[in-house]
């Protein structure tokens, strides 16, 4: 009963690297979300899917690119990171039927760029 | 723009007091109002919502009532447990097709023996 899962959990990165974030989720959900939080901040939206192959910007997109090749995967890449970059990121994902507003949360990845 | 407000943290209980989170809410028409909870460790998780006027929302003990009158969804509980201390989120989700949740900022509960 894994539900949503990303890795990895922590990461020290340098101005300029650039990594994937992963996330994978095991509920057949067919909309999937990336959300960063910084501190002192509520979840900003950066990216979203609403199936496989189908993507869309968030509130905050710029410095970020995602794909979603498959239902369960929808991984978030840095290509050029920068201190501004540095947050908690949450990868989620939900059903969106009628009535069901529930997003299911990973347990975060801690980002650093120095 | 939509647009959630919480009161500022973070907040210290003794264990069995009386706990008010205050969320306000700034949105056009009638949005769906969400709690959530982060416990340590772990990734952010449904507490309850409420979906329309005068509503109430429970879960584990809390509650928060919807007011459309005062634009507020405060989350309550008689009665605080250690294991409730975490980040509460409050948050909106828009009337409207492809619409989003919003969170406030999250304000950090710590319950004390």
């Amino acid at each position: 009963n894994a539900g949503v899962t990303q890795t990895p959990k922590f990461r020290i990165l340098k101005i300029g690297q650039s990594m994937t974030l992963q996330c994978t989720q095991d509920m057949n959900h067919n909309y999937m979300y990336w959300y960063r939080q910084d501190p002192g901040m509520g979840l900003k939206l950066i990216y979203y899917s609403v199936g496989a192959g189908i993507t869309d910007k968030g509130e905050v997109p710029n410095g970020y690119n995602v794909s979603r090749s498959t239902t369960e995967d929808f991984p978030l890449r840095l290509e050029l990171a920068a201190p501004s970059q540095t947050s908690v990121y949450f990868c989620a994902s939900s059903y969106e039927g009628r009535n069901n507003e529930k997003l299911f949360f990973g347990s975060g990845t801690q980002l650093s760029v120095l | 723009g939509n647009s959630v407000t919480q009161m500022e943290g973070p907040v210290t209980l003794s264990e069995e007091a009386f706990l008010t989170i205050n969320c306000t809410y700034t949105a056009t028409g009638y949005p769906s109002l969400f709690w959530y909870v982060q416990y340590p460790g772990e990734g952010l998780q449904l507490l309850l919502k409420a979906t329309k006027a005068d509503d109430k929302g429970s879960n584990k003990g809390f509650e928060a009532t919807y007011r459309k009158e005062t634009t507020s969804f405060h989350l309550e509980k008689g009665s605080v447990q250690v294991s409730d201390s975490a980040v509460y989120f409050c948050a909106l989700r828009a009337t409207g097709a492809n619409s989003k949740l919003t969170f406030g900022k999250g304000i950090t509960l710590s319950v004390r023996p």
